[in-house]
């Protein structure tokens, strides 16, 4: 079945040092790939996206790459500040309907050490 | 900016009784969602909707969950007969008719079930 999965469910990082968190899909067929935060007690919130016709995207801070070969996503954070502290989850859109809907993977808990 | 909102933020009710999540979406967005996060587990898919009709349910979203557009803003799940195993964080999420197609995610209802 469709499923996104994530090496390490925490990661602990140097503030002021890089951070990549690495994920691994399964659904060949999704184009669309994307990166969410969680605070604590807040909604998943968008991080940034990458279509498959792309192998790398950045943003401010932040960069996804994407290896359709071996179906592996990462996120990186340049310069790891502590409002990084958070769950990160990847997920994948399907479109089965006009809909579409959000396959989400089971998180990376980043904390960031002073 | 526009935010999802939701209410309440907590909800707690006894097994058998009914219950109703409230949302409000982003007020030019076509797309609307239900999610739910039982608590340190990953974010799951419940239900789409679009056009006033439901697009797609999970297998989750049995005959006991409903879904409505009552009027031009508001948008609501409905838990008919609540069971212990509906404890989870229930997410809002709604999207634009055009690209960008990204999800925007409410803060949540945390619903427990005693």
């Amino acid at each position: 079945g469709e499923s996104v999965g994530l090496h390490l469910p925490t990661l602990s990082v140097q503030e002021g040092d890089n951070s990549i968190i690495n994920c691994a899909y399964s659904n060949s067929a999704s184009d669309y790939f994307i990166w969410y935060k969680q605070e604590s007690g807040k909604g998943p919130q968008f991080i940034i996206d990458i279509r498959s016709n792309m192998d790398k995207r950045q943003g401010q801070r932040v960069t996804v790459l994407l290896n359709k070969t071996v179906k592996h996503l990462s996120l990186q954070i340049a310069a790891t500040q502590p409002g990084d502290s958070a769950v990160y989850f990847c997920a994948f859109e399907t479109e089965n309907s006009s809909a579409s809907k959000i396959i989400f993977g089971s998180g990376t808990r980043l904390s960031i050490r002073p | 900016e526009p935010e999802v909102t939701q209410t309440p933020s907590h909800q707690v009710t006894q097994m058998g009784q009914e219950v109703i999540l409230r949302c409000v979406p982003i007020s030019n967005h076509l797309y609307f969602y239900w999610y739910r996060q039982i608590l340190g587990q990953k974010v799951e898919f419940l239900v789409s909707f679009y056009n006033n009709e439901i697009s797609e349910k999970s297998e989750i979203f049995d005959d006991q969950f409903s879904v409505e557009r009552p009027d031009g803003s508001n948008f609501t799940l409905k838990i008919r007969s609540t069971k212990l195993e509906d404890s989870a964080m229930y997410f809002c999420a709604s999207r634009p008719g055009t690209w960008p197609y990204e999800q925007y995610f409410g803060p949540g209802t945390r619903l427990t079930v005693t």
